[in-house]
This record gives structure tokens, sequence and C-alpha cells, in this order.
């Protein structure tokens, strides 16, 4: 079976400092994505990055970069300068680009507060 | 704003009723993705479509039910509803590289 696990169900960090929250998963596949989506209170799931298993080099979008460690099936991502609109649940979701099932699996999610 | 509409955003009704659920996929976008947070489950897939056609089937129950009309926009038909069917029903629409976006969310509530 597919899981994804996120082990911290709650994080906080003070404006302008980084953070990074975990994320492990499991699974046969050889090729696959990996996303960081943000629900914010609006509850609205916003994506915020994407991996490519394929692809050794991290992804990084402006503040937002991911460490993805394929061998250990590790994909953390780190905030940096946070922002008090960073403030949302984040959910690590991975999905396998062969064998037919285009579902995404998610994570229970991290809970993340930045404090002023 | 990611391009996917539904609607309607809140819903509320009684045990026993019959609700549909309305999903307009981003422009271009042929799959659809059904799937439901609640409290307890988390995220779960529930269902997806593409171009009309029912793909791939997760955890639906056998009381809900979906199409994907020839305009491509999609229903979640939920009937002989519960307490336990309250929670946030998302549609996504699948753009390229394996990226679902998703819309807002219709929040039911049955009472």
């Amino acid at each position: 079976a597919q899981t994804v696990t996120q082990s911290q169900p709650e994080m906080s960090v003070q404006e302008a400092e980084t953070v990074t929250l975990s994320c492990t998963y499991d699974t046969s596949e050889s090729n696959y994505y990996l996303f960081w989506y943000k629900q914010p209170p609006s509850r609205q799931m916003i994506l915020v990055i994407r991996q490519e298993a394929y692809k050794q080099q991290n992804a990084t979008e402006n503040r937002f970069s991911v460490n993805f460690q394929k061998a250990a099936k590790s994909f953390s991502l780190k905030i940096s300068d946070s922002q008090l609109g960073d403030t949302a649940m984040y959910f690590c979701a991975f999905i396998p680009t062969q064998g037919g099932s285009e579902k995404l699996v998610f994570g229970k999610g991290t809970k993340l507060t930045v404090n002023p | 704003d990611s391009g996917v509409t539904q609607t309607p955003k809140h819903l509320i009704t009684a045990t026993g009723q019959r609700v549909t659920l309305r999903c307009s996929p981003r422009s271009g976008d042929l799959s659809v993705y059904w799937y439901q947070q609640s409290l307890d489950q988390g995220l779960q897939f529930l269902i997806q479509y593409y171009n009309g056609e029912e793909r791939a089937k997760g955890n639906i129950l056998e009381r809900f039910s979906a199409q994907q009309f020839p305009d491509l926009h999609s229903e979640l038909n939920l009937s002989s509803l519960e307490l336990g069917d309250s929670a946030l029903y998302f549609c996504a629409s699948r753009g390229g590289a394996d990226t679902q976006y998703f819309g807002p969310g219709t929040r039911l509530t049955v009472l």
C-alpha cells in the first residue's frame, strides 16, 4: 500500500524565521510525483510545490524549497522568511506516474502557526 | 484562484436527503477528481472521471455516485445522507505533469 506520513501534527515558528516540515512516504513505484499543498483557514487547497522523482535537483518556489531524498523516501518542505500568511495546514501528497492509479495519496497534515 | 469552480459553497441538509455537488474543471482539463475531507478520515479520494468516462474509484460509498457531462463539468450525488457524511468535498482537475488543482470545496453539513 502507498502511504504518506507526516510525523509533526503541529509546529510553530516566529515570523521571518525558517521552518522545515517533514514527510516520508512508502511506495514500490520508481516514477512518481510528490507535492506539498497548503490549506489556510479559508480551506482552499493550494499547490505549494511539486517534485518529480526522476529529477535529482530539489524543487524551489520562491521562499519554499524541498529536500528530496529518494532512497530514504523523504520529502521535507523548508519555508524561509516565514510570513503570517504562511499559517495553514500543510499536506504532503504523492501520485505515481504509472500503474493507472491517478489518485493523490495525502498525509494527515501538519498545522503550522507563524507567530508575530 | 485555481480555475476550478464548485457550487454550492455550503450545503445544509437533513439525514436521509439527497444532494448534488457541482464542479467545473479548468479550461482544457479533461480529468476531474472528487475528494472528501473529514476530521477523522483526512483527505480521501472518491472517484475520477476522464473525458466523460469513469477512470478510477476510491473509497466511495454505494450511496454516492458521480458523472461527467459532455461539457466536462462533473456532479457528485450523495443520497440517503447520514450525519457521518458531513465533510468538505473537493473537486480537482488535472493539468500537466500529474498536477491536480483544487476547487474551493463544498462544505456539507448533515443535521
